[in-house]
């Protein structure tokens, strides 16, 4: 199947600092991302839906000053936690979705990459 | 916004079939169901989806009634590697236009010897 790639996939930073996640779709290109954040034994919850070229659409109560997301190409989005507390400690999952342009399959379905675990100390 | 129910978790004997229900009763009638599995500390994994008719691929069978109202993933031989929180979830909207999708709290699935 087609293959998102997230990076870094472990971080842990200091509180008040920002930290970049990256989310890279390798074979195929992708006008749609998304983010979404997982806390333990919980399920995933939708932060934003990224789209390139334009700005994020973000669900009701993210803080978009908060989450800054950038779709600049068709391959990559980044999710930048910006002055992170240890309350932004999560898991962070993107997906993407094979749209048919590229190498993709065309499928239209969402692929998720592996994730990136914060750890704000 | 989770619009599916499922049961929280189910054990399932290696090499049996492992049939995961799930309820979608306010489907609408474009709207179709997904299932996603996550491995532990892993990104959600596509598994089948439908919007009627029953699927199979490779890896299940997605067996949809005939009201829409309810649906059964089938891994027709599990194993333990199949151990995984699987998501039942209805897709809103179209990609293309806005669609998202929603994730509920899934069916913790062990698959034990």
């Amino acid at each position: 199947g087609a293959v998102v790639s997230q990076h870094p996939s472990r971080v842990i930073c200091k509180s008040g600092t920002s930290v970049k996640i990256e989310c890279r779709s390798l074979d195929f290109q992708a006008t749609t991302m998304f983010w979404y954040r997982q806390f333990p034994k919980q399920s995933l919850m939708l932060m934003a839906t990224s789209n390139e070229g334009s700005k994020a659409t973000y669900e009701q109560g993210v803080e978009k000053d908060k989450f800054l997301i950038n779709h600049a190409s068709l391959t990559l989005s980044t999710l930048t936690v910006t002055s992170a507390h240890p309350e932004d400690s999560s898991f962070y999952i993107c997906s993407a979705r094979d749209s048919g342009a590229g190498k993709g399959r065309g499928t239209g379905e969402l692929f998720f990459g592996e994730g990136s675990r914060l750890t704000v100390l | 916004d989770a619009k599916t129910t499922q049961p929280p978790s189910m054990d399932c004997a290696e090499g049996r079939a492992a049939n995961l229900p799930c309820n979608h009763s306010t489907i609408s009638g474009n709207e179709y169901v997904y299932w996603y599995r996550q491995i532990h500390s892993q990104g959600p994994q596509y598994i089948i989806h439908g919007l009627k008719n029953n699927e199979t691929n490779e890896m299940a069978s997605l067996i949809i009634t005939e009201d829409r109202k309810s649906s059964t993933l089938i891994l027709p031989h599990a194993t333990l590697r199949d151990t995984a929180v699987y998501y039942c979830i209805v897709r809103v909207g179209l990609y293309n236009q806005g669609g998202k999708l929603i994730f509920g709290q899934g069916t913790e699935l062990s698959v034990k010897p």
